[in-house]
């Protein structure tokens, strides 16, 4: 099956609240990424988070890594309206060369 | 400047015609990507390119021919499109191709329909 699964497929919250959104994977990476997509529109990169990282911050953001357990979460902290997007974990995979987008997790914040 | 264009925003074509998507970045980029977006799906990868040559092709159907005339441009050319060929196309680009730590910067994809 795909490599980087998420869940939950869709995640409504309201504003100030916090969301976690969570990637399986299951191969050997070299690293994991977060990228956010507006409806309709490209990606644009949040965060990577390397093999022998285990969490990562930037601003509102916290990645966390377990490599062991072949796993990733995204959280992010006093959520915005303008947070509301589909939210997607990429792996690169060791000796593929290329990344391998997850099913994505479409995150709706209420105002 | 640290964008990525892609042109046309939108595309109507029939299953004769021919047509191409175009996309450039100028951030001296050497691996570029194209991706494959249906509704609500993630991206699919079709091809990269690395130091202007094919690297990967993900068992793209031969309908789909990419071409990378140089280190900014990007072009992907349809022919005889079938209509579940309608999605959005993504292209992206890198700093260093396979290093395991680039990022990938997305255009805004062009929203393609085949009637």
């Amino acid at each position: 099956s795909q490599q980087g699964e998420e869940d939950p497929q869709a995640l409504s919250i309201q504003e100030g609240e916090n969301a976690t959104m969570n990637c399986s994977y299951k191969t050997s990476i070299n690293n994991l990424q977060w990228y956010r997509q507006n409806s309709g529109r490209g990606l644009v990169h949040l965060i990577l988070i390397r093999s022998n990282e285990r969490e990562k911050h930037s601003g509102r953001l916290r990645v966390t890594l377990d490599t062991s357990k072949k796993s990733s979460s995204l959280l992010i902290t006093a959520s915005r309206a303008a947070d509301t997007a589909s939210y997607f974990c990429a792996t690169e995979n060791t000796n593929a060369g290329k990344s391998t987008f997850g099913d994505g997790t479409t995150l709706t914040v209420k105002p | 400047d640290t964008e990525v264009t892609q042109t046309p925003k939108h595309l109507v074509m029939g299953m004769t015609n021919k047509k191409s998507l175009k996309c450039e970045q100028h951030m001296g980029h050497r691996a570029m990507y194209w991706y494959k977006q249906k509704a609500k799906k993630p991206p699919e990868l079709m091809f990269v390119y690395s130091y202007e040559k094919l690297s990967i092709n993900e068992s793209v159907p031969s309908r789909f021919s990419p071409e990378c005339p140089n280190s900014s441009l990007l072009n992907l050319h349809l022919h005889a499109l079938q209509p579940e060929d309608s999605a959005l196309y993504l292209c992206a680009s890198s700093p260093h191709p396979t290093t395991g730590t680039d990022t990938q910067y997305f255009g805004p994809g062009t929203r393609l329909t085949v009637l």
